[in-house]
């Protein structure tokens, strides 16, 4: 089983849509998590951290279920500019330090 | 404030050449991290570099080595190219050696292997 695990899509949705991501991961002493959004041929940008039961930033929620150990990404009122890869990061301590990402949930928005 | 610079944008190599890699911290940063995202995949983690010294490798073979400079400056060398190391190698910096806040990404270095 994978560190970190999200559905790839890609999920298609029309402007003004609510979609919502979810990730899994194995890791039950994880305390904080991010997500990270890549635009194509970009750089991975930190969009969310998630440190305690969930975050709010204006039109996106994120959301931590550490019983059943998954993060969920929502995002209202979708925008074309939304269009982007999503990613899911575990962050690792103990020994050294290092970010383990999932694959990524494409997402389109269509007009 | 600069951002995290990474150089070159893009290269193309051939199998068996070898390959550096440089990136800038923020300023004030300390930390360097390098990661390897193939086409279709998250990044992985390469390598983890704090005051100088190795704090961390990934799962990747001994053609893979790295350095951090004085100046927390920090080159990624590739030795004995093979196709499959063409990917974006992405360098993140941050202000701690920690992991929980985190990291800034330059924009990468797109290499291609021939």
């Amino acid at each position: 089983r994978k560190e970190v695990e999200q559905d790839p899509g890609p999920f298609n949705v029309p402007e003004g849509a609510t979609v919502a991501f979810n990730c899994t991961y194995s890791n039950s002493a994880s305390q904080s998590f991010f997500w990270y959004r890549q635009d194509c041929r970009k750089e991975p940008k930190l969009l969310m951290s998630v440190y305690s039961s969930g975050n709010e930033d204006g039109r996106f929620t994120a959301q931590l279920n550490r019983a059943s150990q998954y993060i969920s990404l929502l995002i209202r009122d979708s925008k074309l500019s939304d269009s982007a890869t999503y990613l899911c990061v575990v962050p690792r301590s103990g020994g050294y330090n290092k970010l383990i990402f999932g694959a990524g949930t494409r997402l389109a928005v269509h007009p | 404030d600069a951002g995290v610079t990474q150089s070159p944008t893009h290269l193309i190599k051939t199998r068996g050449q070898h390959v550096t890699l440089r990136c800038s911290p923020i300023s004030g940063h300390k930390s360097v991290s390098w990661y390897q995202q193939v086409l279709g995949q998250g990044p992985q983690f390469i390598f983890q570099y704090y005051e100088k010294e190795e704090r961390g490798r990934g799962n990747f073979p001994d053609r893979f080595s790295a350095r951090q400079f004085p100046n927390y400056s920090s080159e990624l060398n590739v030795n004995a190219l093979l196709l499959g190391d063409s990917a974006l190698y992405l360098c993140a910096s941050s202000s701690s050696e920690g992991v929980n806040y985190g990291y800034t990404f330059g924009s990468g270095t797109r290499l291609t292997v021939v």
